[in-house]
């Protein structure tokens, strides 16, 4: 059974602040997407990195894929309210039909 | 288009009573699963299909049945409900399975008393 950590489980910083949150496994995988749920619906899909080392870089957020393909990171500048929510990695390998969610990071940013 | 939609949003039963969580998608895609969201653990797979006509078993299937009824519907059914099995439960769809973005519906919201 391959497992994504996420890290930390919760966070409350305020706006304006810098943050990353964390997605590790022992596995390769060989793509790793990062999803954001609000409360009451389901989750949406924000990014997807393929490549080791790649970097994706989507307005205040950036994403990097560890060189071996085990490891994530999203990187939040400056935080907003707007961004609170759960911030769950997903990760998919060769060998599996499906995908490995984390146990997610829930944000909360105070105005 | 309406996306993926799920029936019902909210649902109370009581133990050992038997319901049906439906699921649609207008997205024409091939793969479709079901979730369940529990505090701290993420998402986990309790069936997915493939295709129409195919479903096989994911990470927590026991306790429930599927059915790909076509390419647009996949139900979840829960033959005799346990407490243990109150939780959100997600329906999502994608293009082909693993490495494809998923798209979700709104989840339904099941307490079993």
């Amino acid at each position: 059974t391959q497992l994504l950590e996420q890290s930390p489980q919760f966070l409350s910083i305020q706006e304006g602040e810098n943050l990353t949150v964390y997605c590790n496994s022992s596995s390769v995988f060989s793509s790793l997407q990062w999803y954001r749920q609000e409360p009451g619906e389901g989750p949406v899909l924000l990014v997807t990195v393929v490549t080791g080392g790649e970097v994706k870089k989507l307005k205040r957020l950036t994403f990097q894929f560890g060189d071996a393909r085990k490891d994530s990171s999203l990187h939040i500048t400056a935080a907003q309210p707007g961004d609170t929510g759960l911030y769950l990695c997903a990760g998919a390998s060769g060998s599996a039909r499906q995908l490995t969610f984390g146990s997610g990071t829930q944000l909360t940013v105070l105005p | 288009n309406a996306g993926v939609t799920q029936t019902p949003k909210f649902q109370v039963l009581k133990t050992g009573q038997s319901m049906t969580l439906q699921c649609a998608q207008d997205m024409n895609h091939n793969s479709m699963y079901w979730y369940r969201q529990d505090p701290g653990m993420g998402l986990r797979l309790i069936y997915y299909s493939a295709s129409e006509g195919t479903t096989d078993k994911g990470e927590v299937p026991n306790g429930y049945n599927v059915s790909r009824l076509n390419k647009r519907e996949f139900s979840l059914r829960l033959e005799s409900a346990a407490p243990s099995q109150t939780s959100v439960y997600f329906c999502a769809t994608s293009i082909g399975l693993a490495g494809f973005e998923q798209y979700f519906g709104p989840g339904t919201r099941l307490t079993v008393t």
